[in-house]
């Protein structure tokens, strides 16, 4: 059973870069039949999807963070990461990592796998 | 972007009782609807994927349907596991945008 995992520092200061990995474990970031994807949710707020990238290195960001955002594939240790930059109090978030399963034509699938989040403060 | 509206945005329910959840999209999203369950420091859940489809393990009392714009989420006869907040999920086109959310909350 596939799990994922996020990890990264839960506190950053205004206008560094965030970083966050997730690790998959019981399955291969490689398979190529998923693609990975981020999410945050602001406290109070709703599910807000950051993008998503396959191990071909093909990726499709929200254009509300594209300018900022840059997700990567680490095949040799089954990970994934994203990369924020320039941050601001409004990018305080629990982050979520999940695999996307079922994508067809038209269809851009669905989050079938979740790691548990984590909770990532932006403040001085 | 399409624009997901979830209502109620939070409700009360007894055990037992039925309860439905509605999304509205801002354009047609075919059939292309999902819903998750989330509960505090856990992982989320998904419930339904296409609109209708039960995910594997997810328990025969959650059913979704819909399709076009006007989607539902219903729980006939709520257990004391899921009371949590519930959420639908567009993939019908980038970027995925989600519902507010529904928290349902014990009477």
């Amino acid at each position: 059973q596939v799990q994922l995992q996020e990890s990264g520092p839960g506190l950053v200061k205004p206008s560094e870069t965030l970083s966050l990995i997730c690790t998959v474990s019981g399955g291969s970031v490689s398979s190529g039949a998923y693609s990975w994807t981020w999410l945050r949710q602001p406290p109070g707020k709703g599910l807000e999807w950051i993008g998503y990238i396959q191990d071909s290195g093909t990726t499709d960001y929200n254009p509300s963070l594209k300018s900022r955002v840059a997700l990567s594939v680490n095949t040799s240790k089954n990970q994934f990461s994203l990369k924020l930059s320039a941050v601001s109090a409004a990018d305080t978030a629990v982050y979520y990592c999940a695999r996307v399963d079922g994508v067809s034509l038209g269809y851009l699938g669905f989050l079938k796998t979740w790691g548990q989040g984590t909770l990532v403060s932006v403040s001085s | 972007d399409i624009q997901m509206t979830q209502s109620p945005s939070s409700l009360s329910a007894s055990v037992g009782d039925r309860v439905t959840i509605t999304c509205r999209a801002s354009q047609s999203i075919n059939s292309y609807l999902n819903w998750y369950q989330h509960k505090p420091g856990k992982a989320p859940k998904l419930l339904i994927y296409v609109a209708s489809n039960l995910q594997s393990g997810v328990p025969s009392r959650f059913s979704g349907r819909g399709s076009g714009t006007d989607f539902s989420l219903t729980i006939s006869g709520l257990q004391p596991e899921d009371f949590a907040t519930y959420s639908c999920q567009q993939s019908y086109s980038s970027p995925l945008t989600f519902g507010g959310g529904t928290k349902v909350e014990i009477k």
